[in-house]
């Protein structure tokens, strides 16, 4: 069965202090990796897609990175205005639906 | 282009009472998804629409569900009877084929009393 874990479960930082999210999945047949950001009481918001090992994606202060087993959500000297819950997505191959399969998702508190 | 739009935001209903929800996804989205979220979870997937048809259900889905989305536009997803472990967000999602990613609506949340 797919599957995908995140972790941490909550992550604490300082305005600036780097850090990695860490999603590690099992799937079938790995068609996409997606990484989003949801704020609190609103709808996940897409940031990348990864599809093959190897690959990296950046958008300001993130990086996305893809193993065959795992992949990390790298934030940069980040900013209060990051603070989120950063969910970690998987699609397989199977079926004609694409519906994703997401983990619990990392809550990253970002303090001044 | 003004994204996904969900109504209502929030609906609180007595147990067994009927809701509705309705999704109005991106117009040139020919796929069309729900998903459920509970506190602290990751969304978890329900059903599934390309154009009109509906192509998958979730075992979450059970018979108290419907969801439809007439002339693959707007869907409509109904909890009859609802129960207090329907308390939700409820989420609807677009995309379109071969498209790189959903874009996800703000949900309708839920709260049976």
């Amino acid at each position: 069965e797919d599957q995908v874990t995140q972790s941490p479960e909550a992550l604490r930082l300082q305005e600036g202090e780097s850090s990695s999210l860490n999603c590690s999945y099992t799937v079938s047949g790995l068609r996409g990796l997606f990484w989003y950001r949801q704020d609190p009481g609103k709808g996940p918001e897409f940031l990348f897609t990864l599809y093959s090992a190897g690959e990296e994606k950046e958008k300001e202060r993130l990086k996305a990175t893809l193993t065959k087993k795992e992949s990390f959500l790298h934030i940069t000297a980040p900013k209060p205005e990051d603070s989120a819950t950063y969910l970690c997505a998987v699609q397989n191959y199977g079926g004609a639906t694409n519906k994703l399969i997401f983990g619990t998702g990392t809550l990253l508190a970002v303090q001044p | 282009d003004t994204g996904v739009s969900q109504n209502p935001r929030h609906k609180i209903t007595k147990r067994g009472q009927n809701v509705t929800f309705r999704c109005d996804p991106i117009s040139e989205h020919n796929r069309l998804y729900w998903y459920r979220q509970t506190l602290g979870q990751g969304p978890e997937f329900l059903t599934y629409f390309q154009n009109e048809a509906q192509l998958e259900k979730s075992r979450l889905l059970s018979d108290r569900f419907s969801a439809e989305r007439p002339k693959g536009s707007f869907s409509t997803l109904e909890i009859q009877r609802t129960e207090q472990g329907d308390s939700a967000m409820y989420l609807c999602a677009s995309s379109q084929t071969g498209g790189d990613g959903y874009t996800f609506g703000s949900g309708t949340r839920l709260t049976v009393v």
